[in-house]
């Protein structure tokens, strides 16, 4: 069965501390796996779309990165503006059905 | 370019009501999801509709149904409502030629089931 997992749960940084966010997922062929930001109170905001081991993407202060069981978003000298739920999803090859993990609370200290 | 809306913004019901939720799709986009969000969880794929057709369905029962209208705006409708269908409803569509796969989501609906 299609499924994601990701960890922590939650993660409490200072400004300016870096770190690394996870995301393991088992799928019976990968069309894509995604990264999106929430914000309390609002919708998922897209980030990044990875499709094959190896790939890597930026943006800002965020890196995706993918190999063939788990994705890492690093994140680089962080800012409190960056505190949201990451989201991590995937899509199978043959399927509309996109399956999201439990998302990790990114909180960033002053 | 307006982005996803959806109304209303909350929506409080009893169980065993039935409720419609709004969908308005970002201009040019053909492709609508659902999606259910309980508190602390991720979103949980409901159905998609591509054209006005359904096009995949996750692990919902046939009390969550829906439409897809020509102009691309869509509907959620839920009958015979559970204390467990309590959770933020999210739409996203996407466009025809999406360059990352990506879906852009509306701000949800809120639905509180007493």
């Amino acid at each position: 069965e299609d499924q994601v997992t990701q960890s922590p749960e939650a993660l409490r940084l200072q400004e300016g501390e870096s770190s690394s966010l996870n995301c393991s997922y088992t799928v019976s062929g990968l069309r894509g796996l995604f990264w999106y930001r929430q914000d309390p109170g609002k919708g998922p905001e897209f980030l990044f779309t990875l499709y094959s081991a190896g790939e890597e993407k930026e943006k800002e202060r965020l890196k995706a990165t993918l190999t063939k069981k788990e994705s890492f978003l690093h994140i680089t000298a962080p800012k409190p503006e960056d505190s949201a739920t990451y989201l991590c999803a995937v899509q199978h090859s043959s399927a509309s059905k996109i399956i999201f993990g439990s998302g990790t609370r990114l909180s960033i200290r002053p | 370019e307006t982005g996803v809306t959806q109304s209303p913004t909350h929506l409080i019901k009893t169980r065993g009501q039935q409720v419609t939720l709004r969908c308005s799709s970002q201009s040019g986009h053909n492709t609508v999801s659902w999606y259910q969000q309980a508190l602390g969880q991720g979103p949980q794929f409901i159905f998609q509709y591509y054209r006005e057709e359904e096009n995949g369905r996750g692990n919902f029962p046939p009390r969550f149904s829906g439409l897809q209208f020509p102009n691309y705006s869509s509907e959620l409708n839920v009958n015979a409502l559970e204390l467990d269908d309590s959770a933020l409803y999210l739409c996203a569509s996407s466009p025809l030629l999406a360059i990352d796969n990506e879906q852009f989501f509306g701000p949800g609906t809120r639905l509180t089931v007493l």
